[in-house]
């Protein structure tokens, strides 16, 4: 089985401010790790993913994420928020060697102060 | 190149009704998945399509099908609705194989009265 842990239903940074969401994920296999962004009104669009590469993942928009295994911990970063970062964010795991069916985190509303 | 597109974009039934929501995937994508999005949650997965079989399937009633065509686009039907049902049901296709990242359409916003 796998689930994934999004820490905070809620965050509110100042624009310019470091984005800090954070997402632990349970595993019986080493996984697959996503990150999902969506605005009101729209579907999900990927931001970026882990798939037993790199760590430290690179996605969309400025933002990365670091993998890391002791602390079964896959925290979405990016420097300096924008307004318009204002959205939900999902954390997804799947399990390699299937069929890929992402298990999603419940999401953390970003909220970006002026 | 047109990405997931999802019909009708607003539904409004009453409980028992049946429904049916419609999906084409992104070109040269040939599997699709269902998730239903209920206010303030993450997605849940309904049930994945290839090749015109559904070929896994998560954790909702029989009241829940599906059909694929040939051409990959993609049905979801709801029998005997009820207030629970509502929600936003949410399409994803992708390329075959296990790290394929889904491409979602924006979604059905299904409300039951």
């Amino acid at each position: 089985a796998q689930s994934v842990t999004q820490l905070g239903s809620h965050v509110s940074v100042s624009e310019g401010a470091l984005v800090l969401l954070r997402c632990n994920y349970s595993s019986s296999v080493p996984p697959y790790l996503f990150w999902y962004v969506q605005y009101p009104n729209q579907g999900l669009q990927l931001l970026l993913k882990y798939t037993s590469a790199a760590t430290l993942v690179k996605g969309i928009n400025g933002f990365e994420a670091e993998f890391k295994k002791s602390e079964t911990s896959f925290h979405l970063t990016k420097p300096s928020a924008h307004m318009s970062d204002a959205a939900e964010y999902f954390c997804a795991v799947s399990r390699p060697g299937g069929s890929y069916i992402p298990t999603f985190g419940r999401g953390t509303s970003l909220i970006v102060h002026p | 190149d047109a990405g997931v597109t999802q019909s009708p974009t607003h539904l409004i039934k009453t409980r028992g009704q049946q429904v049916t929501l419609r999906c084409s995937p992104k070109s040269g994508h040939d599997t699709v998945s269902w998730y239903q999005q209920a206010l303030g949650q993450g997605p849940q997965f309904i049930f994945q399509y290839y090749e015109e079989e559904e070929r896994q399937r998560g954790n909702f009633p029989d009241r829940f099908s599906g059909h694929q065509f040939p051409n990959y686009s993609s049905e979801l039907n709801v029998n005997a609705l009820l207030l629970g049902d509502s929600a936003l049901y949410l399409c994803a296709s992708s390329l075959p194989g296990d790290n394929q990242p889904q491409h979602f359409g924006d979604g059905t916003r299904l409300s039951i009265l």
